[in-house]
């Protein structure tokens, strides 16, 4: 079973672009979530999608954004990008769709970097 | 706010010596616990959870960890680590009726020396 993809692996922008970063979760998993990994703050969850909704939703701007397809992929968009915003990018996704936190499989990770 | 406190920073232990990572955490009713690693280069893996039950759980790769109300811990530790131990460990809590958002702590870095 193939696990958790995430496109592009790497990608480096310009402050003020946008950018859009890509997971495929596993198949049959359709609880996706996404996490910011920097070495200052460490790992800060972003948001969580399940059944093409926004189920929780971190403390981060509004610049940050998602969505889920129907398929279960996801995406997330970064508008207006600032320095601050390099960081590996990680998705993870879950069978589990109850309310309580299930296991989780995190896929390698999209590195931003901001210029 | 819950939180997440792995003391350690950065620890260094010997191949064949035991192992104990630490974690505390700070949330007001029972928690969902995790231990997951990261290598270099790679993404999050499971290593063990914690829901309820027993709580001395077993883990992949000859890991363990016992969850302790009373000092809201939960340490990982391992009897003897393998070079191919060296990478970074987060402990994570989530709790009910939050889906699958996890807090994280700020991870210990683990070296081994041969």
């Amino acid at each position: 079973k193939a696990g958790v993809t995430q496109t592009p692996r790497y990608l480096i922008k310009t402050r003020g672009q946008q950018v859009t970063l890509s997971c495929s979760p596993i198949s049959g998993h359709r609880s996706v979530s996404w996490y910011q990994q920097t070495p200052g703050q460490g790992l800060q969850f972003l948001f969580e999608y399940f059944s093409e909704t926004q189920r929780n939703k971190g403390n981060f701007p509004g610049r940050f954004s998602g969505r889920q397809f129907s398929n279960s992929r996801s995406e997330m968009n970064v508008s207006t990008l600032e320095l601050g915003d390099s960081a590996l990018y990680l998705c993870a996704s879950s069978k589990v769709t109850s309310g309580s936190p299930g296991r989780q499989y995190f896929g390698p990770g999209t590195r931003l970097t901001v210029t | 706010a819950q939180s997440v406190t792995q003391p350690d920073i950065h620890i260094t232990v010997s191949e064949g010596a035991s192992l104990e990572l630490r974690c505390n955490y700070s949330y007001g009713a029972t928690p969902y616990l995790f231990w997951y690693v990261q290598s270099p280069g790679q993404g999050l893996q499971l290593l063990l959870k914690y829901f309820s039950g027993d709580t001395l759980v077993q883990g992949i790769k000859g890991f363990e960890a016992e969850f302790k109300r009373s000092q809201s811990s939960f340490n990982l530790r391992k009897p003897s680590v393998h070079w191919s131990d060296a990478a970074e460990y987060f402990c994570a809590v989530g709790y009910n009726n939050a889906g699958n958002m996890l807090t994280f702590g700020g991870g210990t870095r683990l070296m081994v020396k041969p």
